[in-house]
This record gives structure tokens, sequence and C-alpha cells, in this order.
């Protein structure tokens, strides 16, 4: 079946400094991926998607590429700052059924 | 435009006892997904409507749990009893195929209820 593996965490970074979270898939077909962001204390927000090869998803300074050779979607950001602490999941779906997440990876930015 | 909204926010019961949680899907929404998300582990569906139809359901523990979107707007969960491991953020979102169609189709997520079972 379909699944979802990313980087465990927790990723500890210093503010300004270069995030990558690796993601990988398991699919049938051609899956729509997505990264969502889980602040403290609040619900799930879309960060970011993709729905075909070579598409890039941008948001709030990452960006994702869906890469279908390698089934990655690798999240990055350039500069992290305090605020982008939060819980980043990857996850997947297919014709509009029902997301496939990722464990999810805990970044902490310290400034 | 109002989020998916759930309610209650939080619920502490003791094992064996009934609990229901409550969603009201962003309005025009037509699909409507309830998610369990374990600490420390990403969600995982529980069922998924198409209006009034529950079009997948193969991960609802059915001898406890039941679901209902009897309008095909707002949905109830409930657990009938519960036991310590149902302790859990339950996560209702909804969904509306745009001009991607399905295909593109962005999950909106509501905060979530968060239970204990004592």
């Amino acid at each position: 079946g379909n699944s979802v593996t990313q980087m465990e965490g927790p990723v500890t970074l210093s503010e300004e400094a270069f995030l990558t979270i690796n993601c990988t898939y398991t699919a049938t077909g051609y899956p729509s991926l997505f990264w969502y962001v889980q602040y403290p204390g609040e619900g799930l927000q879309l960060l970011l998607k993709a729905t075909k090869a070579d598409d890039k998803g941008s948001n709030k300074g990452f960006e994702a590429t869906y890469r279908k050779e390698t089934t990655s979607f690798h999240l990055e950001k350039g500069s992290v700052q305090v605020s982008d602490s939060a819980v980043y999941f990857c996850a997947l779906t297919q014709a509009g059924t029902a997301l496939i997440f990722g464990k999810g990876t805990t970044l902490s930015v310290s400034s | 435009e109002a989020g998916v909204v759930q309610s209650p926010r939080y619920k502490i019961i003791e094992k064996k006892q009934p609990v229901a949680f409550w969603c009201n899907p962003i309005s025009g929404h037509n699909t409507l997904y309830w998610y369990r998300q374990n600490l420390g582990q990403g969600p995982e569906l529980l069922i998924r409507y198409e209006n009034e139809e529950a079009v997948d359901d193969s991960q609802l523990p059915k001898d406890r749990f039941s679901a209902e979107r009897l309008k095909g707007v707002d949905s109830t969960l409930k657990i009938q009893p519960a036991e310590l491991g149902d302790s859990a953020v339950y996560l209702c979102a909804s969904s509306s195929p745009g001009l991607a169609g399905a295909r593109g189709e962005t999950q909106y997520f509501g905060p979530g209820t968060r239970l204990l079972v004592l």
C-alpha cells in the first residue's frame, strides 16, 4: 500500500540556518504530495503542495519539489526563524482519498 | 470564511464511558474526514464521507466507534465504550474538488478534540 517516510526528529537549528526535512513515498500511480505544519497548540495547516512530477510547491519561504524519479518531496528553507518551530508532516493522497501521513518531524529553532 | 469547527476541544472521561465529537466542515465542502492522531504519530483515517455517504470506513473500529453525517453537512463521531487506548486527538477535515479536481484538492483541518481516557 501507499506510505510516507520522513526523517525522524527532532531537528534542532539556530536561527537563519538552512533546513532540509527529507520525505520519500511509496505509491502506485501519481499521487499528490503535501507538507502540513502543526504549530504548538494549533491544528494542522497546509504549508505547500504539488500535484505532478517536477512541480515545486512554495509558501512562507519553504519549498519542496515533486521528484518522481527518486519518489521524494523534501522540504527546504534557506533561513529558518524561531517562529518556524513546529511539527512538519509529509503526506500524500490519490484521487481525493484520505491523506496518508508520515510520522512527523519536530523542528526546534533557537535564537 | 470560517474554518472547520470542532467541539469539544478537550475531553476527559473514564474508561467504559461514551463520548461524542462534533464537526462542522467548511461551507460547501462535500467531503468530510475523521482522523485519529496518536501521540508522536501522523493522523490516520477513521472514516471518509462524500455528502452523507460513508465511502471509506475500513479503518473504523466498528465494534465501538460510530459516525454519522445525516444531512451531508456536520458530523458526529461516537465512541462507546471508550478504552484507554482511545486516548488521542480526533481531527476532522473537509475538502471540495476545485478547478484541479479531486487530484489537487486540499484537506482543511479543524483544531481537533484531545481525548484522555482514564
